[in-house]
């Protein structure tokens, strides 16, 4: 069974880049998987980010970008801020109608 | 504004049943297909289930497949998930989300299953 495959934890400096990847454990993740990303704080809902690859949500900041790099999908964040930190999940639709999640990155800025 | 608001969750013991529902505003519920997602306590998102706009189509996580049910009532703006045979592994707040992309989430609703 194939899995999606997230860094565990990430870390950037306050002003700063970071590029969160979603991958696969075999194959590559292409526009056709519709990589969506979701930011989510303890205790909260979740939020969505981008969809569809590269969609922005409406309200969602201009700093957070999405995108397929090489074999995956990548979830930039530019001017980290504080309350960037968090965590973020992808989904990938796999086909035959399932979507998987990956098992989440946790951000910390600092 | 849109919005989505699940109720139902609660305490069960293990073989019972609950049924949750989403009530959905804000957009035309009826175009959009939906999809159920769980987060047991302290783990990852989870993908379970998602309805096609008008109920043609159903796909569901292997684990819940013949226990859990999804359905939707377009003339109520409403999603709902019938689970049944609950296990304590099912313990986990349920959300539901607007199209196959997750583009919208509601707040969630927690189900726990213990004796």
């Amino acid at each position: 069974q194939t899995v999606v495959t997230q860094e565990p934890s990430f870390s950037v400096s306050p002003g700063g880049t970071v590029t969160l990847t979603c991958g696969l454990s075999s194959g590559s993740v292409s526009s056709s998987y519709y990589a969506s990303w979701h930011q989510q704080t303890p205790g909260q809902a979740p939020r969505t980010l981008i969809y569809n690859t590269n969609i922005r949500s409406s309200g969602v900041p201009d700093r957070f970008s999405g995108s397929i790099l090489g074999n995956k999908a990548a979830l930039t964040i530019t001017g980290a801020q504080a309350d960037d930190e968090c965590d973020y999940y992808c989904v990938l639709n796999m086909g035959s109608g399932i979507w998987v999640f990956g098992g989440g990155t946790k951000l910390t800025v600092l | 504004e849109m919005q989505l608001a699940e109720s139902g969750g609660g305490l069960v013991k293990p073989g019972g049943s609950l049924r949750l529902s989403c009530a959905a505003s804000g957009f035309t519920f009826s175009s959009h297909w939906m999809t159920w997602v769980r987060q047991a306590p302290g783990k990852g998102l989870e993908w379970v289930a998602n309805i096609k706009h008008d109920g043609s189509e159903i796909n569901y996580l292997d684990s819940v497949k013949g226990r859990f049910t999804i359905s939707r009532d377009n003339a109520k703006d409403s999603l709902y998930l019938q689970l049944n045979s609950l296990r304590a592994e099912d313990t986990a707040v349920y959300y539901c989300a607007k199209s196959r992309g997750l583009t919208y989430w509601g707040q969630g609703t927690l189900v726990t299953v213990s004796s």
